[in-house]
Formats: structure tokens, sequence, C-alpha cells
């Protein structure tokens, strides 16, 4: 069964301090996304990766860094977290296009409140 | 620009009666299409996909419609059951597969 787990399912900092969410895969998989949620806008990309030490920007990267050291973990940077940065953030992972299987899955979500 | 668009926020459909969820993409680089279903505090779940050669796909309840000519992709759950009462996105890979796009969401409500 895969599984994609994110460090805190909730979280409470306050303005300016620097947040990392971590997030874990155990299938092996070469793509990992950040993305978050917020009413109204869906889900929307923060940064990707599809490799060890690469990292692609999405639609939404300011304010954000991501680390890929390892393969199966893919960390988000907040270097100065800020009110308009409360969401939902949500990890996500998939295997290369070419193979199968080419849905992408979800960890349960971290609901960040910045204060 | 959203390249994946929902238009519509929220529906409301009966027990028994069909669901119909739209969603219209832009990007002519988008060649495979997922269906997410969304509880509240949880993670997205996969519920179902199309290749871009293809026009139906079908699972169960689901069927996902896709017509290339007019980039829309809709779909379909019949019968709606209480439990479908969700929000569901509409997502596309480009052609690289590197790049997964959602759509902003609809809101199904399907009542008793």
């Amino acid at each position: 069964d895969v599984k994609v787990t994110q460090s805190s399912r909730y979280l409470v900092k306050r303005t300016g301090e620097k947040v990392f969410l971590e997030c874990v895969q155990d299938m092996d998989h070469e793509n990992m996304f950040w993305y978050r949620q917020d009413p109204g806008l869906g889900l929307r990309l923060i940064y990707f990766s599809y490799d060890v030490k690469m990292k692609e920007k999405g639609d939404i990267p300011e304010g954000y860094s991501v680390s890929r050291e390892k393969k199966e973990r893919f960390s988000l940077i907040l270097e100065s977290a800020s009110t308009n940065q409360t969401s939902m953030y949500l990890c996500a992972s998939s295997s290369q296009r070419g193979t199968l299987n080419t849905e992408a899955f979800f960890g349960q979500g971290t609901r960040l409140t910045v204060v | 620009d959203q390249q994946v668009k929902q238009n519509s926020p929220s529906l409301s459909v009966q027990e028994g009666r069909i669901s119909i969820l739209n969603c219209d993409y832009t990007n002519s680089m988008f060649d495979y299409f997922l269906w997410y279903k969304k509880y509240p505090a949880e993670g997205p779940t996969f519920l179902i996909s199309i290749s871009s050669i293809k026009d139906k796909n079908e699972d169960g309840r689901f069927t996902v419609f896709l017509n290339k000519s007019a980039k829309h992709l809709s779909l379909h759950i019949v019968p709606s059951q209480p439990g479908d009462s969700a929000v569901y996105f509409c997502a596309a890979w480009d052609n690289a597969g590197n790049m997964l796009t959602f759509g902003g969401g609809t809101r199904l409500m399907v009542k008793p």
C-alpha cells in the first residue's frame, strides 16, 4: 500500500519563523510535489522535484523553498512565515511517466496557521 | 491564468440521480487527465483517469469523458450516493510527465 506521510497534521507558527514541512514516501517514486489548498483556489503547485537534488518552481513558489536530499523525502521550507501562508499544505508523489501507474498519491495534509 | 478550470464551485444532486462534473483546460500539451475526490481534513484520493488517446473511461459508477477538440472533460457518477459528497478536483499531466496541474474543485452534495 502506497504511503505518503506528512510530519504534522496541524501546526501553529508565529510570523517571521522559519517553518519546515516534511514529507516521506515509501514507493520509490521519482516525482514529488508540494501544493497548497485554499478555498475557491483549488490546489496550487508550489514546487516539484523529479529527482534527488532536482527542483522546479510551480505556480506559486514565492516565499517558499524546497529540499530533496534523498529520494524518499521532500521538504518544504517557509523562510519567514507570513499570515498569507496560512493554508492546507499537501505533499504528493508519483512514478515517472512511461509506466502504467500515472496517478499521484497524496499525504493527509498539514493545516498550517501563521499568527 | 488557470490552465485547468472547474467553473462550477458547487453542485447539488438527489440520491440516485446522475452527477455531472465538468472541467475545461487550455494547455494543448496536457495528455493525461485525472479526477480526485477530497474529504475535509484529508488528502485527495485518486478516482479515475483518461488518456488523451481515448474519449471515455469507465470504472463502476464513475465514467470520464474527454472531448479533445473542445478541451473539455466531464465526470459522470451514476447513481449518486450520499457518500459521494466531497470536493472533486480535475487534474492534468503535461506530456513531459513532471507537472500535475489541478482545477479549482467542485463541491458535490448528494441529498438523501
